[in-house]
């Protein structure tokens, strides 16, 4: 089945201990990225990765790292959690190019909680 | 800056009224236009994309959305809500450079 998963799905965590939380996906996709959902305030783009060891910045960076050594995977490190990154995390992927590409497959989220 | 605005924070209807959601964008081209529905717990679905060509596009689940320039606007309909329909809706534009924007969304609301 063609997805995109997440793990851990729900993570409770304390304040400066680091964390990864990991995305994987089995569409041969080159396109990845990841988000945070927070009330009102919708889905905003926290990195995402054109391809292997291509990742750039979204709109909200700050406080997160990836990496991309795989096609198939793109973890998300929190290397200083803090409480404001509390939130719920998903990862997508996508086909790049033109016509039907980006359609995004979003995994099935993460819930971070950071005391 | 690229902006998308959905005006409606909370929608309610009625089971078998049409319903209509709003998004508009800002942007200087035509960008490539999406909406996506979250059922509650869960992740996003694709309803529909616009890419170019015909401005109305259909959908899954018997969703429509129709792309006005003129109004930068990409609003999305279904002539009847039915009770499953109830979740949140995002509408998203990726202005070809990868980097997706998502309105704040509506939270849908169906009344039997």
């Amino acid at each position: 089945e063609a997805q995109v998963t997440q793990n851990p799905r729900y993570l409770i965590t304390v304040t400066g201990k680091k964390l990864t939380v990991t995305c994987s996906q089995n569409m041969n996709h080159e396109y990845m990225s990841w988000y945070r959902q927070d009330p009102g305030l919708g889905l905003r783009q926290i990195y995402y990765s054109m391809n292997v060891e291509v990742t750039d910045k979204g709109d909200v960076p700050e406080g997160y790292k990836v990496s991309r050594k795989e096609k198939r995977n793109f973890p998300l490190i929190l290397e200083s959690p803090s409480p404001n990154q509390t939130s719920l995390y998903f990862c997508a992927s996508s086909l790049p190019g033109t016509g039907d590409y980006n359609e995004q497959f979003f995994g099935p989220g993460t819930r971070l909680t950071v005391l | 800056a690229q902006s998308v605005t959905q005006p409606d924070i909370h929608i309610t209807v009625s089971e078998g009224a049409s319903l209509e959601l709003r998004c508009n964008y800002s942007y200087g081209a035509t960008p490539y236009l999406f909406w996506y529905v979250q059922s509650p717990g869960q992740g996003l679905q694709l309803l529909l994309k616009y890419f170019s060509g015909d401005t109305l596009v259909q959908g899954i689940k018997g969703f429509e959305a129709e792309f006005k320039r003129s109004q930068s606007s990409f609003n999305l309909r279904k002539p009847s809500v039915h009770w499953s329909d109830a979740a949140e809706y995002f509408c998203a534009v990726d202005s070809g450079t990868y980097k997706y924007i998502f309105g704040t969304g509506t939270r849908l609301k169906v009344l039997a």
